[in-house]
C-alpha cells in the first residue's frame, strides 16, 4: 500500500530564516505530487505540482520554490520566510502516468513565523 | 474562471441527517471530490462523482448534477466524530489540479 510521509511535523522559524520541508511517498511509481498551503481557516492553496522528476509547475509567484530530485521525493524550500508564510504545508500525491485522480494528503506540516 | 462555493459553517445534531451543498463553476469540469478534515489534521478522501447521481457509502453519501454545477454531501446518523471541515473539489480534464472551495465547518452538536 502507499503511503506519504513528511517532516518536521511542526516547525517555528524566524523571519528572514531558510526553510526546507520534505516529502517522500512509498509503494507507488511516478506519482503526480503537489504542495498546498492552508491559512487558519481557510481552503486550500496549491503552491507547486510536478508530473515528474525536476519538472515542477509554479502556481503562486512567491518567495518559495519546489525541487523533486527523485521520483518520490518533494522538498519545499525558501531562503528567507516572511510572516505571511505561516501556515499548513500539505504534501499529497496522485496516481501518475494519465488523467488527474485522487489526491492522497500527507500528515502535514504547521509552520509559525515569528 | 474557477469559482466553488460552499457554506463556511453549519450545525447539526448527533444522530440527525445534514446536507453539505457545493456549487461550482468550472471550465472542463471532469468530477467532484469530497474531503473530510479534522481540525489541525490532513484532508482524507470521501467520495468521488463523475456520473450524474447519487453515491452510496455507508453512512456518507454524494450526489452530482453535472447540468446544474451542484453536489451535495450527505451525512446520517451524525456521530460527533464527524465534526469536521468537509471540502468539495472541481476535477478539471484538461490538467492534473484540483480545483478548492475553502470548506463547510460542520458542527454536532449532542
Amino acid at each position: 500500500s502507499q503511503t506519504i510521509h513528511q517532516w518536521p511535523a511542526t516547525l517555528v522559524q524566524p523571519v528572514g530564516s531558510p526553510l526546507s520541508l520534505e516529502c517522500t511517498v512509498e509503494g507507488t511509481s511516478n506519482p503526480n505530487l503537489y504542495w498546498y498551503r492552508q491559512a487558519a481557516g481557510r481552503g486550500l492553496q496549491l503552491l507547486f505540482y510536478s508530473v515528474g522528476i525536476g519538472q515542477i509547475s509554479s502556481e503562486v509567484p512567491q518567495n518559495l520554490s519546489a525541487s523533486r530530485p527523485q521520483d518520490r521525493q518533494f522538498i519545499l524550500s525558501s531562503k528567507k520566510l516572511l510572516l505571511s508564510d505561516s501556515g499548513f504545508y500539505l504534501c499529497a500525491w496522485s496516481q501518475g502516468g494519465g488523467p488527474p485522480d485522487t489526491q492522497y494528503f500527507g500528515p502535514g506540516t504547521r509552520l509559525t513565523v515569528l | 474562471g474557477q469559482n466553488i462555493d460552499q457554506p463556511t459553517e453549519m450545525t447539526a445534531t448527533e444522530g440527525a441527517i445534514v446536507q453539505i451543498n457545493c456549487t461550482y463553476q468550472t471550465s472542463g469540469f471532469n468530477g467532484l471530490f469530497w474531503y473530510q478534515q479534522h481540525a489541525g489534521e490532513a484532508p482524507t478522501f470521501l467520495s468521488y462523482n463523475v456520473l450524474d447521481g447519487l453515491e452510496e457509502k455507508g453512512r456518507f453519501s454524494s450526489f452530482l448534477s453535472r447540468s446544474k454545477g451542484y453536489s451535495y454531501l450527505l451525512l446520517k446518523e451524525l456521530q460527533m466524530k464527524d465534526s469536521a471541515s468537509y471540502l468539495c473539489a472541481s476535477r478539471l480534464d484538461s490538467n492534473y489540479q484540483l480545483i478548492w472551495g475553502a470548506g463547510t465547518k460542520l458542527i454536532i452538536k449532542p
